[in-house]
């Protein structure tokens, strides 16, 4: 089993509907999780933070976390065709010292 | 505060030229990462440093790849002869704490004819 794994898509969802992305991590120990967005030709950019169970909310961007199994996910709701980009996801490695592994990446495409 | 800056952000080079991609990070961020992307294997860990000492280089994918930190604000990722497999976009990201998120430059986008 992968560290971290994300459906690589594309997710294809219409303007204005909540889009879903999923990762699950394989670290039962891991605190923090972290979501990027990248888009075609940049570098990855921190969306989300999140680090207790339950739902943090920023803006249209939601992050879930359910660490019994083991699984983030990233809602966005009011989704808009600027949202079109890879959202990786990425967990600390424990004992890692300092290290990350992401997710592959889902690719999201907003359909106007 | 700036954010972490790469150099070039695009580079061009024949075969068995050396290559050397340059990072500053942002200041007071104690541990320093260098990434390669590809279409095929996405982001790829290569080497890592804590307080400029290098700790896991586990994922450099040879021993024509070097990287060095010789204080904490530079560091460098060197190939030496570069070959075309090489092409990619390097990142390199920063971070200050265990449970805080990397930060990451613009890339260098690395050609190798």
């Amino acid at each position: 089993q992968k560290e971290v794994e994300q459906n690589s898509g594309p997710l294809s969802v219409p303007e204005g509907a909540i889009a879903s992305l999923n990762c699950t991590y394989s670290d039962r120990v891991s605190q923090s999780f972290f979501w990027y967005r990248q888009y075609s030709g940049k570098s990855p950019e921190l969306i989300m933070s999140i680090y207790s169970n339950g739902d943090k909310e920023d803006g249209r961007f939601t992050a879930q976390l359910n660490k019994a199994s083991q699984y983030v996910s990233l809602l966005i709701r009011d989704s808009q065709p600027s949202d079109s980009a890879t959202y990786l996801c990425a967990v600390p490695v424990s004992g890692g010292y300092q290290k990350v592994t992401f997710g592959t990446g889902t690719k999201l495409q907003v359909i106007p | 505060d700036a954010g972490v800056i790469q150099s070039p952000r695009h580079e061009v080079t024949e075969m068995g030229q050396e290559v050397t991609l340059r990072c500053k990070p942002i200041s007071g961020h104690n541990s320093l990462f260098w990434y390669r992307q590809t279409m095929m294997r996405g982001l790829e860990l290569l080497i890592y440093f804590n307080n400029n000492v290098p700790i896991d280089d586990s994922g450099m994918p040879e021993d024509r790849f070097s990287a060095k930190m010789p204080n904490a604000s530079f560091s460098t990722l060197k190939i030496q002869p570069s070959e075309p497999r090489d092409s990619a976009v390097y990142f390199c990201a920063v971070k200050n704490n265990s449970n805080q998120p990397q930060h990451f430059g613009d890339g260098t986008r690395l050609s190798i004819l």
